[in-house]
């Protein structure tokens, strides 16, 4: 069983309006939660990286949320544009032996 | 700019012949650097951490001695898919941890990614 599991795998917006992913792990122990941001054909971008006191980080029109007691995770994006259409992708990091388990991803389109 | 390079970004090789996937940590030593794996609509699967300087450490079920990695020097990490069948065809990423205290906090670099077609 995948120890990140992300949700929903894959959606549909308009441009200009907003959206969350989730992300649920069970990766222990802890370390980060990191969410990419892939585009089709292209390496993962880095959007924001969270540590265990992080409740909220932002980057641009980009929320991301966790939650460490619960395990969960979020993505908001805010205004969606054209070019916010890619993969984004929730990876965890294991503090004991620097392990990445990743998500399978959600694909976002946005359509104007 | 780019922080973690790959080289090159396509290559289409006949079967059986042998390929070699170049990456490279542009901005940083890099004593770590991983590779992984994308099929289409799929998440990256690792398929080996490879270490300056010593032997890289593959998962489960992936075949070292198809999947040839060698990490000479610490920028730079190679991939080489020997006798390579059509099923080998997919993308390859690596990606490349930098030192403790880098300016930008521990994130991990991913580079362009190498997309394989085997014919």
């Amino acid at each position: 069983k995948n120890q990140v599991e992300q949700s929903p795998q894959s959606l549909i917006i308009l441009e200009g309006k907003n959206c969350t992913l989730q992300c649920n792990y069970t990766v222990s122990p802890f370390s980060n939660l990191r969410w990419y941001k892939q585009d089709t054909g292209r390496g993962p971008v880095s959007l924001t990286i969270m540590t265990f006191s992080e409740n909220t980080k932002s980057n641009g029109r980009y929320t991301a949320t966790l939650d460490a007691d619960t395990k969960q995770s979020s993505l908001h994006i805010t205004a969606s544009q054209l070019s916010d259409s890619a993969s984004y992708i929730c990876v965890v990091l294991r503090s004991n032996d620097y392990k990445l388990s990743f998500g399978a991803g959600t694909t976002v389109t946005v359509r104007a | 700019g780019a922080v973690v390079s790959q080289h090159p970004s396509r290559v289409i090789c006949k079967s059986g012949t042998s390929v070699k996937i170049e990456c490279r940590s542009l901005d940083f030593q890099a004593t770590t650097m991983f590779w992984y794996r994308q099929f289409p609509k799929q998440s990256l699967m690792l398929m080996a951490t490879s270490n300056e300087g010593s032997k890289a450490t593959y998962e489960q079920g992936v075949e070292k001695d198809k999947f040839l990695i060698n990490h000479a020097s610490l920028t730079l990490s190679t991939l080489t898919v020997t006798s390579a069948h059509p099923e080998d065809s997919s993308f390859y990423i690596c990606s490349a941890l930098p030192p403790r205290g880098w300016h930008s906090g521990n994130t991990i670099y991913f580079g362009e990614g190498s997309w394989l077609t085997v014919v």
